[in-house]
């Protein structure tokens, strides 16, 4: 079957850097997404990687490991808007997205 | 921002009472998604269609059916709404020609709930 693992809940502090796992077990790929989701809100793109190696954008970064199956979020800067919860969603072979549960962040002043 | 809506944003209604929601889009975009999110599990597939009349079937179609008859409008229909239908639902929109990373647009999601 497929699946994607992310922890369920993290706890940073404001102004600390948090880092966000994801785990996917897929047939096939085609690039892996992050999404953010407030609270009673629609999940908003943060990034999307398709090869190996870090994205940068701004405060947010992405990482990716096809072959371990493998990528995480990177919050630098945590702000208490950040407290969100962060999805993470692999393309199959067949461009169907995959979802994994949601990582929900909870930041501390 | 995305020009895509969802009505109605809030119902609640009775088990065994048909139940339509829309989802209207503006952008021209050709694949169109009816998503269901509940506490615990990632966003589960009801049902996709990648133009006017094409539309299949997603991970989690039992008891729900679809309509696109317009690019703009996507109509999620629960024949006779259970329990287990209560829910948040989520259209999305997806563009997959141009230069972007086929990433999807979401609607501001339907909150039902069946008593």
């Amino acid at each position: 079957g497929q699946n994607i693992d992310q922890p369920t809940e993290m706890t940073a502090t404001e102004g600390a850097i948090v880092q966000i796992n994801c785990t996917y077990q897929t047939s096939g790929f085609n690039g892996l997404f992050w999404y953010q989701q407030h609270a009673g809100e629609a999940p908003t793109f943060l990034s999307y990687n398709v090869l190996d190696g870090l994205e940068e954008k701004g405060r947010f970064s992405s990482f990716l490991s096809r072959s371990k199956g493998y990528s995480y979020l990177l919050l630098k800067e945590l702000q208490m808007k950040d407290s969100a919860s962060y999805l993470c969603a692999v393309w199959d072979s067949n461009y169907q997205l995959i979802w994994g549960a949601g990582t929900k962040l909870i930041i501390k002043p | 921002d995305a020009g895509i809506t969802q009505s109605p944003r809030h119902k609640v209604t009775e088990t065994g009472t048909p139940v339509t929601l829309r989802c209207h889009q503006t952008e021209n975009h050709r694949y169109m998604y009816w998503y269901r999110q509940d506490p615990g599990h990632g966003l589960r597939l009801i049902h996709y269609s990648y133009g006017v009349k094409d539309t299949d079937k997603g991970e989690v179609s039992d008891g729900y059916s679809v309509s696109r008859s317009k690019t703009e409008d996507f109509l999620l229909t629960l024949e006779s709404a259970t329990s287990s239908q209560t829910s948040v639902y989520f259209c999305a929109i997806r563009d997959p020609s141009g230069g972007d990373t086929g990433e999807l647009f979401f609607g501001e999601g339907s909150r039902l709930t069946v008593l």
